[in-house]
Order: C-alpha cells, then sequence, then structure tokens
C-alpha cells in the first residue's frame, strides 16, 4: 500500500529555515518523480518543485526559486525540502505528492501534509 | 504560466441531482503529437490531502465511482456528477500538466442545496 508521510513543519520565524520531508513506502521511490504542493490557509493548490526519479532534474516554481531545494533519498526512502530565506507568504500545508508516471505532473498519491507557519 | 480559471466558485446541488464545473486554460492544453488534453480533476475534502479522480481530461482513476465523468478539449473542459451523494461534498480542483509549472484552478466548492 503506497503511503507518504511528511514531517519537520513548525513555527518559523520571518529569514530563517526549515527543512520537511517526506518519507513513503509501498512504492519503488526510484522509479517515481515525488512532488511538493502547498496551500496556503483557506486557499487553492500552488506547485512547488519537483525532483525526478533519476534525481537529477530538479524544477521548481518561481515564487521558491533560488530559496527552496529539493532534494531525495532513494535509501531512506525521503524526499526533503529545504526552505530558506523564509516568508510570511511561505505559510502553508505542505503536501507531498507522487507522480502516476515518469515527467507526467499527475500526481495519484498525497501524504496527509505538514503546517508551516512562518511568523514573528 | 497557463492560467486555470473555473466556475461557478460555488455550487449547491440537490442531492440526486447533477452537478457540472467548469474549466478554462488560458491556453489549449491539447498536445496534438498525442491527441490527449493534459488535465486531471482532484477532489479535497476538509482536512484531507486532494484525491485524484480524472486524468487526460476523461480517464477515470481506478477506485473512483463512475457519477463522476469528465469531458472537453483544447481549453474547455466540464467535471460532471452524474447524482450528487452526501460524500461528493468537497472542493473541486482542475489541473493542467501541459506545461511547467502545473497549474491549479481556484477550486470549485460543492455542497448540498
Amino acid at each position: 500500500q503506497v503511503h507518504l508521510v511528511e514531517s519537520g513543519g513548525g513555527v518559523v520565524q520571518p529569514g530563517r529555515s526549515l527543512r520537511v520531508s517526506c518519507e513513503v513506502s509501498g512504492f519503488n521511490l526510484s522509479s517515481y518523480g515525488l512532488h511538493w504542493v502547498r496551500q496556503a490557509p483557506g486557499k487553492g493548490l500552488e506547485w512547488v518543485a519537483v525532483i525526478w526519479f533519476d534525481g537529477i532534474k530538479r524544477y521548481y516554481a518561481d515564487s521558491v526559486k533560488g530559496r527552496f531545494t529539493i532534494s531525495r533519498d532513494n535509501s531512506k526512502k525521503t524526499v526533503d525540502l529545504q526552505m530558506d530565506s523564509l516568508r510570511a507568504e511561505d505559510t502553508a500545508v505542505y503536501f507531498c505528492a507522487r507522480e502516476w508516471d515518469r515527467g507526467s505532473y499527475i500526481f495519484d498519491y498525497w501524504g496527509q501534509g505538514t503546517v508551516v507557519t512562518v511568523s514573528s | 504560466d497557463i492560467v486555470m480559471t473555473q466556475s461557478p466558485d460555488s455550487l449547491p446541488v440537490s442531492l440526486g441531482e447533477r452537478a457540472a464545473i467548469n474549466c478554462k486554460s488560458s491556453q489549449t492544453i491539447l498536445y496534438n503529437s498525442n491527441n490527449k488534453n493534459y488535465l486531471a480533476w482532484y477532489q479535497q475534502k476538509p482536512g484531507q490531502p486532494p484525491k485524484l479522480l480524472i486524468y487526460w481530461a476523461s480517464t477515470r482513476e481506478s477506485g473512483v465511482p463512475d457519477r463522476f465523468s469528465g469531458s472537453g478539449s483544447g481549453s474547455d473542459f466540464t467535471l460532471s456528477i452524474s447524482s450528487l451523494q452526501a460524500e461528493d461534498v468537497a472542493v473541486y480542483y482542475c489541473q493542467q500538466y501541459y506545461s511547467i509549472p502545473p497549474t491549479f484552478g481556484q477550486g470549485t466548492k460543492v455542497e448540498i442545496k
């Protein structure tokens, strides 16, 4: 059974850093791209970043480019999102999501999310 | 970026009645080489992550009830619920995956009238 579990969320001051993690089970992580998608309180969905199955290709939303870094460790079955220079507008629930097929950007399994609050 | 616009924002529907949600993309998301529309629909219930319902505009994900159907092509799409059930109360999002970044509509809240 496919599972994705996020962790690492919390309250952080503007300008500081936070690292959230997604641990997966029930499938071979090395065969799939993993994405982060966020949802600000009461708002819609915003795609944040992807790391391809090969771990080489990584793409980011313009709103986080240069501040966020996605990485993966297939041996640990985790995908991390390092978030630096955090802003109030980064406050959101952060979901990790598996893509249905390589490079498809269709999200077939999602975690429950981890809450990140950026506030002084 | 491709902008996805859904209508309406809120949709009250009586139990057993049909619900229809529209989604329009700012440019075509039909890829001519394979004749596929790069559009997905998701359902999100309160406190839960989104759930994939439909992809390629009209292909139902495994396990999704057949009262859910998707239609449309090019830049205009519709998600239909043929007979609304109480468990269908949720926010529905369309998403294009034609180009990076993938983008979502603002969401349509379906509720019981």
